[in-house]
């Protein structure tokens, strides 16, 4: 069973640096890739993108430009960074994880409400 | 970009079936999986791949797909099940959500 925290500031202006954290309990690290997804109200669920344990990214389209995801393999940890935040990126974060092999999100995170505002 | 589309909401009296769509084109050559999400809580895995069950997830959860369109079928609906309902694919670029459903019970 796999268990995810997540942590990160929650209040940010325009133009900062949003920067989140999620920690892996159980379950084997390598086994999974491991995502940022986001929800808000006017897009509905958001895909951001995903890291292995490798390294290895993947990430929207609409969002690469602006998105790095970094992994901790020593800490069981993996981190969202998204750059040049406006009022759009307004959301509850999520981190999440999906088996190797396998398009369906098993855990989540209990996720962090992220409000850019002036 | 690949679009799945659900209705906005959908009621069912108890005891009922509700049955939940998602239209997206080509759907039924796609794996389809449904999360169940209650007010301020996380999404949760009901169904993956059209029609198989997590480990915990009652049988009156079913699931199926064919065509252009997906549908999570909840039997004797309870008043537990009252959520939203997303259903999620994987368009070979990204993962994508559909746009929810709102299933009232009534």
């Amino acid at each position: 069973q796999v268990q995810l925290q997540q942590w990160g500031a929650g209040l940010l202006k325009p133009s900062e640096t949003l920067s989140l954290t999620c920690a892996v309990y159980g379950g084997s690290f390598s086994d999974y890739y491991w995502s940022w997804i986001r929800q808000s109200p006017g897009k509905g669920l958001e895909w951001i993108g995903e890291i292995n344990h490798s390294g290895i990214t993947n990430f929207n389209p609409s969002l690469k430009s602006r998105v790095t995801i970094s992994v901790d393999t020593a800490k069981n940890q993996f981190s969202l960074k998204l750059i040049s935040v406006t009022a759009a990126d307004t959301a509850v974060y999520y981190c999440a994880s999906r088996i190797v092999g396998a398009t369906r999100f098993d855990y989540w995170g209990q996720g962090t409400l992220v409000t850019v505002s002036s | 970009s690949y679009d799945l589309t659900q209705p906005l909401s959908v009621s069912v009296a108890l005891g009922q079936t509700a049955r939940i769509t998602c239209g997206g084109n080509h759907i039924g050559s796609k794996n389809v999986h449904w999360y169940q999400q209650k007010p301020g809580q996380a999404p949760v895995l009901v169904i993956y791949r059209d029609s198989s069950r997590p480990s915990g997830i009652p049988e009156r959860f079913s699931g199926s797909s064919s065509g252009n369109t997906a549908t999570l079928t909840i039997s004797r609906a309870q008043a537990g099940d009252e959520a939203d309902y997303y259903c999620q694919v994987w368009d070979s670029v990204t993962y994508v959500f559909g746009t929810g459903t709102k299933v009232t019970v009534l």
